[in-house]
């Protein structure tokens, strides 16, 4: 099956500095993907949607200028999270769209972020 | 507003036993509906996908039951296993949009 990989799997940060995941489809290529949120035992809470050259698209109540996402290639999309804080501390999952019929999103195995 | 309802919250068990989760939608135009099953710290893993153009779909133990009229779709997990023991979420889509995750089902297969 397709693999979607992210980068760093864990990451402990001090309050005020800011943190890059980076997502990476391996073996497919990826006009569109996304960035979730989860909180323990809770969903998946969509951020935004990524598409490879253009600016992505961010749920409501999400702050762009907070989670800064880049979508560079087809391979490989960015999300830096600026000036965390400690409620930033999360579990954040990317996904990728192979773009087939099947429409499936593959997910990345997930970052745990610490701000302390 | 929660667009696919999953339930229940939590489900226990025995191995050997089945395992039901049910899920709900209301937007008629969703038109693929999968399943995903989560291990904690990792990402979620694609079990099992059908689309409303069937009733049913069967890959090996897990059973997707997908009933049109009532915007309803289950998972069924025969014969279950401790390994199986995760979260699992439920997900609609219309094609080419956003996936709504259900609020997911932790599974507990006791030994």
């Amino acid at each position: 099956g397709a693999v979607v990989s992210q980068h760093p799997s864990r990451v402990i940060c001090k309050s005020g500095t800011s943190v890059k995941i980076e997502c990476r489809s391996l073996d497919f290529q990826a006009t569109t993907m996304f960035w979730y949120r989860q909180f323990p035992k809770k969903s998946l809470m969509l951020m935004a949607t990524s598409n490879e050259g253009s600016k992505a698209t961010y749920e409501q109540g999400v702050e762009k200028d907070k989670f800064l996402i880049n979508h560079a290639s087809l391979t490989l999309s960015t999300l830096t999270v600026t000036s965390a804080h400690p409620e930033d501390s999360s579990f954040y999952i990317c996904s990728a769209n192979p773009g087939t019929i099947q429409e499936t999103q593959y997910f990345g195995p997930g970052t745990r972020l610490l701000v302390l | 507003q929660q667009q696919v309802k999953q339930s229940p919250q939590s489900l226990i068990v025995q191995k050997g036993g089945i395992s039901i989760i049910n899920c709900a939608y209301e937007n008629t135009a969703f038109d693929y509906f999968p399943w995903y099953q989560q291990f904690p710290g990792k990402g979620p893993a694609l079990l099992i996908a059908i689309r409303p153009d069937v009733s049913e779909k069967k890959e090996g133990r897990f059973t997707i039951s997908f009933n049109k009229s009532a915007k309803q779709f289950s998972l069924h997990i025969m014969d279950s296993q401790p390994g199986d023991s995760a979260t699992y979420f439920c997900a609609a889509s219309r094609t080419g949009n956003q996936f709504y995750f259900g609020t997911g089902t932790s599974l507990t297969v006791i030994p």
